[in-house]
């Protein structure tokens, strides 16, 4: 089975601090895709990133920068010099290849405080 | 392009009584799934359509909640009777063709209150 563990409930930061949010998974697929996606107040989810389980390579979005470690079944999220608009609950999911649902972790929920 | 629709936004209602969702997707988008997202935790797949077919509704509670998607187009959920852990948000969300490396794009959700 498969299962995503967000470590961090709450996070707080002050405006233009840098932030990582952490995402360990469990599979034992060997092909697999990781997710995040931004839940902000008012409650869609908003896709962000989509990695395959063969691409390490770090990824980088403007402030958004993605770290993914198979030695470590990690996959963490880093927004740099954040803004008060970060604030949102940030889940990560993982999926299996072809036709299957997203597993999503329980969230991190980020306020960016003025 | 117009993102997924889904009504109502809220939902108060008594335990015991029935309720329905209705979502529409993204033009074009051949899968549909219906999440519950229970308030702390994150969205878990109630059932996933792939055209009018449902592909998967293995955590669908089948003896109180039932969907459909007739037209292969829009859905409802209907949840009946309700019971008070069914207080959730309810998120509707579509792909294109429900491989994974099509994004899903979700809607604002119906959140549900049951008292």
């Amino acid at each position: 089975a498969q299962k995503v563990t967000q470590a961090q409930t709450e996070i707080s930061v002050v405006e233009k601090e840098d932030v990582t949010l952490d995402c360990v998974y469990e599979t034992r697929d060997t092909t697999y895709y990781l997710f995040w996606y931004k839940q902000p107040p008012s409650g869609e989810l908003v896709f962000l990133i989509r990695r395959n389980s063969f691409d390490e390579q770090n990824e980088i979005s403007g402030r958004y920068s993605w770290n993914f470690q198979k030695s470590t079944s990690s996959f963490n999220f880093t927004i740099t010099a954040s803004q008060v608009v970060d604030s949102a609950v940030y889940f990560c999911a993982l999926s299996l290849s072809g036709n299957t649902p997203l597993v999503f972790g329980k969230g991190t929920r980020l306020s960016v405080i003025a | 392009e117009a993102g997924v629709a889904q009504s109502p936004r809220y939902k108060i209602i008594e335990k015991r009584q029935s309720v329905a969702f209705w979502c529409n997707p993204i033009s074009g988008h051949a899968t549909l799934y219906w999440y519950q997202q229970i308030l702390g935790q994150g969205p878990k797949l109630l059932i996933q359509f792939q055209n009018n077919g449902v592909v998967d509704d293995s955590q669908l509670p089948k003896d109180r909640f039932s969907a459909e998607r007739l037209k292969g187009v829009d859905s409802t959920l209907k949840i009946q009777p309700a019971k008070l852990e069914d207080s959730a948000v309810y998120l509707c969300a579509s792909s294109l063709t429900g491989q994974t490396n099509q994004p899903q794009h979700f809607g604002d959700g119906t959140r549900l209150s049951i008292l």
